[in-house]
């Protein structure tokens, strides 16, 4: 069965440190990823998405991701973390052949000033 | 005004009630999907309709129906409410051709005593 796995569960992170939240997922084929996130009291909201091409993707409020097939992981980065970036974020991951995704259980992120 | 617009935003209510949560959409989407959150869960999905006549079971359906009385309208009902449904439930849409969540609702947070 395809799963999704966030191991971080719970970052801590002061400003203008630097962010990478892990992302690894199980299935053996060929994947789309995406990352969301969910600001405090708010509906989710698409981050970045990885069909093909280049594996460094590049998203929305200076995130970006990488796809490494080798290893299952899309890990998703951020070079310099702001206290508005304090957030809940999910992985998740679209087979071809399934129709809709499967999403990871999440890592919260908080950003201290 | 949004999108994705829920009704209602919070409901509590008893073991065995029948509820229905509402989901409308002014996007002009023909895709729709019901998840549930849980904390350490992440998003499930537990319904999903690409079109009106299109309804498909998510991976937690058990306990769910749904209706999709028009394109812009989508209900979740739980017809004998259990304690363990006590979740925050997601609306959401998806552009055409796109087959993963894009667009969601504020949610609902259903309590069940």
């Amino acid at each position: 069965a395809q799963s999704v796995s966030q191991h971080n569960h719970h970052v801590i992170l002061s400003e203008a440190a630097s962010l990478e939240l892990g992302c690894n997922y199980s299935y053996g084929g060929t994947v789309n990823l995406f990352w969301y996130v969910q600001y405090p009291g708010q509906h989710l909201q698409l981050l970045l998405k990885y069909f093909s091409g280049d594996p460094l993707v590049k998203g929305i409020k200076g995130f970006e991701a990488e796809f490494i097939k080798s290893k299952f992981s899309f890990n998703l980065r951020k070079p310099s973390v702001q206290w508005s970036d304090t957030a809940e974020y999910f992985c998740a991951v679209n087979a071809p052949g399934r129709r809709a995704l499967t999403f990871g259980s999440g890592t919260r992120l908080q950003v201290q000033p | 005004d949004a999108d994705v617009t829920q009704t209602p935003r919070n409901r509590i209510t008893k073991t065995g009630k029948r509820i229905m949560l509402e989901c409308s959409q002014t996007k002009g989407h023909d895709r729709m999907y019901w998840y549930r959150q849980d904390p350490g869960l992440g998003l499930r999905l537990i319904y999903y309709s690409f079109d009106v006549k299109d309804i498909n079971k998510g991976e937690i359906s058990d306990g769910y129906s749904v209706s999709r009385q028009a394109q812009a309208k989508f209900s979740l009902s739980l017809e004998s409410a259990i304690p363990n449904q006590t979740a925050l439930y997601f609306c959401a849409t998806s552009d055409p051709g796109s087959e993963q969540p894009q667009h969601f609702g504020d949610g609902t947070r259903l309590s069940i005593l």
